[in-house]
């Protein structure tokens, strides 16, 4: 079946750092790529969706300033969280589709625990 | 809009008791809708999905749900549950209208422990 890898599944930074969560679609080419992030005992949050080769578009209230998407190839994105705080310590999680129609299926990844000391 | 509640936060059952899962959702178009499971450490997986038809559907590893347009619910239902079972289940919906790639709103998630 499809697999996506996200990378690292656990990250600490000290606030006022940059952190990079890779998505990697390892048998597929994902055409389009979501963020979500999740709080503890909350829902998971769509924060924003990524096409392949153009700029993502962010749900309401998510700042694309700080959290910085590029989905350079078919089976790569990454989420970059700039200057960090401990309020952005969460769960980061991506999925990614490999097509466009509303009924395609979406492959989750493990997930990013990110921790901002 | 759309919203998902999902009012179990944490259910406990032993091993063959039957599980029913609530979900509700609020959206006043078509829907698709979705039921996840997260074993601990593993992603997120597709448990199963309705789209349109039979509004009971069946899912993987004895998963059924039944999809009740007029109570707008879509709760997940297993007759016997194993220690296995043991995970976090997510219900999602989504606008099946949606015409750009599929773009879920996920509930809070109901943690179910199983034990011996």
């Amino acid at each position: 079946g499809a697999v996506v890898s996200q990378h690292p599944s656990r990250v600490i930074c000290k606030s006022g750092t940059s952190v990079k969560i890779e998505c990697r679609s390892l048998d597929f080419q994902a055409t389009t790529m979501f963020w979500y992030r999740q709080f503890p005992k909350q829902s998971l949050m769509l924060m924003a969706t990524s096409n392949e080769g153009s700029k993502a578009t962010y749900e309401q209230g998510v700042e694309k300033d700080k959290f910085l998407i590029n989905h350079a190839s078919l089976t790569l994105s990454t989420l970059t969280v700039t200057s960090a705080h401990p309020e952005d310590s969460s769960f980061y999680i991506c999925s990614a589709s490999t097509a466009t129609g509303a009924n395609s299926p979406l492959h989750f990844g493990n997930g990013t625990r990110l921790t901002v000391t | 809009a759309q919203s998902v509640s999902q009012h179990n936060h944490h259910v406990i059952l032993s091993e063959a008791a039957s599980l029913e899962l609530g979900c509700n959702y609020s959206y006043g178009g078509t829907v698709n809708l979705f039921w996840y499971v997260q074993y601990p450490g593993q992603h997120l997986q597709l448990l199963l999905k309705y789209f349109s038809g039979d509004p009971l559907v069946k899912g993987i590893k004895g998963f059924e749900a039944e999809f009740i347009k007029s109570k707008f619910s879509f709760n997940l239902r297993k007759p016997s549950v194993q220690w296995s079972d043991t995970a976090e289940y997510f219900c999602a919906v989504k606008n099946a209208r949606t015409g750009t790639a599929s773009k879920l709103t996920f509930g809070t998630g109901t943690r179910l422990q199983v034990t011996l």
